[in-house]
């Protein structure tokens, strides 16, 4: 069976204060590791997909790794509107296109001004 | 690109009564759609998976004849709450994905039942 663990749970910055999330996943096939940004009340947002281990993507103050075994996704500088709850989830097994996806259970950052 | 859209985006009924949650692609062709539930600060839980002009799947534990999803075009999926009781109260959120890997979610639904 397919497992998303994220930590910490929630995390607390000042504005500027660089830090990482991570992502562990143990997974049969992984066919990609996605991360979304949700906001309270609102569906989650779109943020990276990485496919294989050594992949990185950039998004303005977010970059987001990739290893066998784990993922991170780093921000640097957070300013306050970088607050929400971070989601990692794998899409994993022999399937393609629109297969389900496993989440994991959230940071909630929080970026104090 | 890739938007999604959900109506209503909140939703009030009556125990007893049934409510439809329509869930579009807006500029893409989504092959599959996916609901989910989420609870107050917990994850999402995928209920089920659709595919245009097919059943849904549904994951363990979901009734499907509480829960009827009907996908009838590229664009469209509709999720039917019936009979909804106050344990059904929650946010509903669906997601559509069209021919690559990438899950794009729509912004929600809120259902209480009173």
């Amino acid at each position: 069976e397919d497992q998303v663990t994220q930590s910490p749970e929630a995390l607390r910055l000042q504005e500027g204060e660089s830090s990482s999330l991570n992502c562990s996943y143990t997974v049969s096939g992984l066919r990609g590791l996605f991360w979304y940004r949700q906001d309270p009340g609102k569906g989650p947002e779109f943020l990276f997909t990485l496919y294989s281990a050594g992949e990185e993507k950039e998004k303005e103050r977010l970059k987001a790794t990739l290893t066998k075994k784990e993922s991170f996704l780093h921000i640097t500088a957070p300013k306050p509107e970088d607050s929400a709850t971070y989601l990692c989830a794998v899409q994993a097994g022999e399937e393609t296109s629109g297969s389900r996806l496993t989440f994991g259970e959230g940071t909630q950052l929080t970026v104090n001004p | 690109g890739a938007v999604v859209s959900q109506h209503p985006s909140w939703v009030i009924c009556k125990s007893g009564t049934s409510v439809k949650i329509e869930c579009r692609s807006l500029d893409f062709q989504a092959t599959t759609m996916f609901w989910y539930r989420q609870f107050p600060k917990q994850s999402l839980m995928l209920m089920a998976t659709s595919n245009e002009g097919s059943k849904a799947t549904y994951e363990q534990g979901v009734e499907k004849d509480k829960f009827l999803i009907n996908h009838a075009s590229l664009t469209l999926s509709t999720l039917t709450v019936t009979s909804a009781h106050p344990e059904d109260s929650s946010f509903y959120i669906c997601s559509a994905a069209g021919w690559g890997y990438e899950q794009y979610f729509g912004p929600g639904t809120r259902l209480t039942v009173t």
